[in-house]
């Protein structure tokens, strides 16, 4: 799984509140992905980083920002939680000369 | 990046081959086509990637025709355990360039 740890792994938070889901990796690998997965829709892309402090958006950004200011550490943050956000988020990395994506096992999040 | 189509579900018995094809008529020249698994309550998991023609290892194959339009994941002798959502992603190596796209996926059911 390529030392992938997602903490927490399950929260329950209110509307409005921030939130913030850590993804942190042994590997040192360069590229770092944010997923959420709900049904009917598969897995969609939040963010991804192609370095420390390299981030860009994915197809589902709106409503969440990300950091990464050390290559084990990639943080989303949803800023103010609507009950729209309540997904599972999956994290993923990969290194730069290897095909495979490796994930975590992912963080189940309740937006009340 | 190109957009692939599979469908929704598809359902098998214990012991037959399953194939399931995957459309990419958009693939580029640098593309690469790759399957992950997931199972319930887990991140994807690698299954395998190719280029084009044939490709095996000890848990699926990969054939891909000459147009690469298309592929097809074949799982020989599935079992119970091969329940499962299968994802086909298109994208240059590495998969997708810097974002890892995919799509809703495959629901395969393996009955008794």
């Amino acid at each position: 799984d390529a030392g992938i740890t997602q903490s927490p792994r399950h929260k329950v938070t209110e509307t409005g509140t921030p939130v913030t889901l850590r993804c942190h990796q042994t590997e040192n690998h360069r590229y770092m992905y944010w997923y959420r997965q709900d049904p009917g829709h598969g897995l969609r892309l939040i963010h991804y980083s192609y370095g420390v402090k390299d981030t860009d958006k994915g197809e589902v950004s709106d409503g969440y920002s990300v950091s990464r200011s050390k290559t084990e550490d990639f943080l989303l943050t949803l800023e103010s939680a609507t009950s729209s956000q309540t997904s599972v988020y999956f994290c993923a990395n990969r290194d730069v000369q290897n095909t495979e994506a490796f994930f975590g096992q992912g963080t189940r999040l309740t937006v009340v | 990046l190109a957009k692939t189509t599979q469908p929704i579900s598809m359902d098998s018995y214990e012991g037959q081959e399953v194939n399931i094809t995957c459309s990419h008529n958009n693939i580029a020249t640098n593309d690469y086509i790759t399957w992950y698994q997931q199972f319930p309550s887990q991140g994807p998991r690698f299954i395998i990637q190719g280029y084009k023609t044939k490709v095996t290892n000890e848990v699926a194959s990969l054939f891909i025709p000459a147009d690469r339009k298309s592929s097809t994941l074949s799982l020989p002798r599935v079992s119970l355990s091969d329940t499962a959502v299968y994802y086909c992603l298109v994208g240059a190596l590495p998969p997708g360039g810097f974002k890892t796209i995919f799509g809703a996926g495959t629901r395969l059911f393996v009955k008794a």
